[in-house]
């Protein structure tokens, strides 16, 4: 059964940092990874979308690798700014087709 | 070309009442995948539609069902509410062709049930 973990489960950095956010999974037979945005009380917005046979995706400031035979994703987010806080959460695509997600990690930057 | 939407947008209901929640999908998608999320947890899947039929799902009891009607619009209906089934719940709409998978999100209905 496919699993998702994200680490941490919350983080807070000083406006202008440089950070990463890290998702696992237990089983490498995935379709894609996505790395998604949420806003209190809001639906999803998808940031990066990674397919199965890439390593990487870039989007602005935001950088997202992808390392299946290990199961590890990062989200590499460069010179944050406050409007980056937000909840981040990664979901794998798994071999039903169907979108397995990680409990999300809480980003708080401070001005 | 529109997006996905939801309504409503958020709703109360009673324990033990019926609720349907609507979703219409990206123009020209044929796939609907239905998802709740509790408070200050990632998305559980319910169940995904294709070409009108069930194509998957989830942990959740039978009282959880679901529509997709000719044009991929899609409702789901929960009987019997529970305390518990207070969520957000978010429709996505993809389009199944080759191994594109990538699904695209309502803005979610929040349902609260007391």
């Amino acid at each position: 059964k496919q699993e998702v973990t994200q680490i941490p489960a919350a983080l807070s950095v000083p406006e202008g940092e440089n950070l990463v956010l890290n998702c696992s999974f237990t089983d490498s037979a995935i379709y894609n990874l996505q790395w998604f945005r949420q806003d209190p009380g809001k639906g999803l917005t998808s940031l990066l979308l990674i397919q199965s046979s890439q390593r990487e995706q870039t989007s602005g400031r935001l950088n997202a690798s992808l390392d299946k035979s290990s199961g590890r994703s990062t989200l590499y987010i460069a010179a944050s700014q406050p409007g980056d806080s937000a909840t981040y959460l990664c979901a794998v695509t798994d071999s039903n087709y169907q979108l397995i997600w990680g409990a999300g990690t809480k980003l708080i930057i401070k001005p | 070309e529109t997006g996905v939407t939801q309504s409503p947008t958020h709703l109360i209901k009673t324990r033990g009442q019926q609720v349907t929640l609507r979703c219409s999908s990206q123009s020209g998608h044929n796939t609907v995948s239905w998802y709740q999320q509790a408070l200050g947890q990632g998305p559980q899947f319910i169940f995904q539609y294709y070409r009108e039929e069930e194509n998957g799902r989830g942990n959740f009891p039978p009282r959880f069902s679901g529509l997709q009607f000719p044009n991929y619009s899609s409702e789901l209906n929960v009987n019997a509410l529970e305390l518990d089934d207070s969520a957000l719940y978010l429709c996505a709409s993809s389009l199944i062709r080759g191994q594109s998978r990538e699904q695209y999100f309502g803005p979610g209905t929040r349902l609260t049930v007391t």
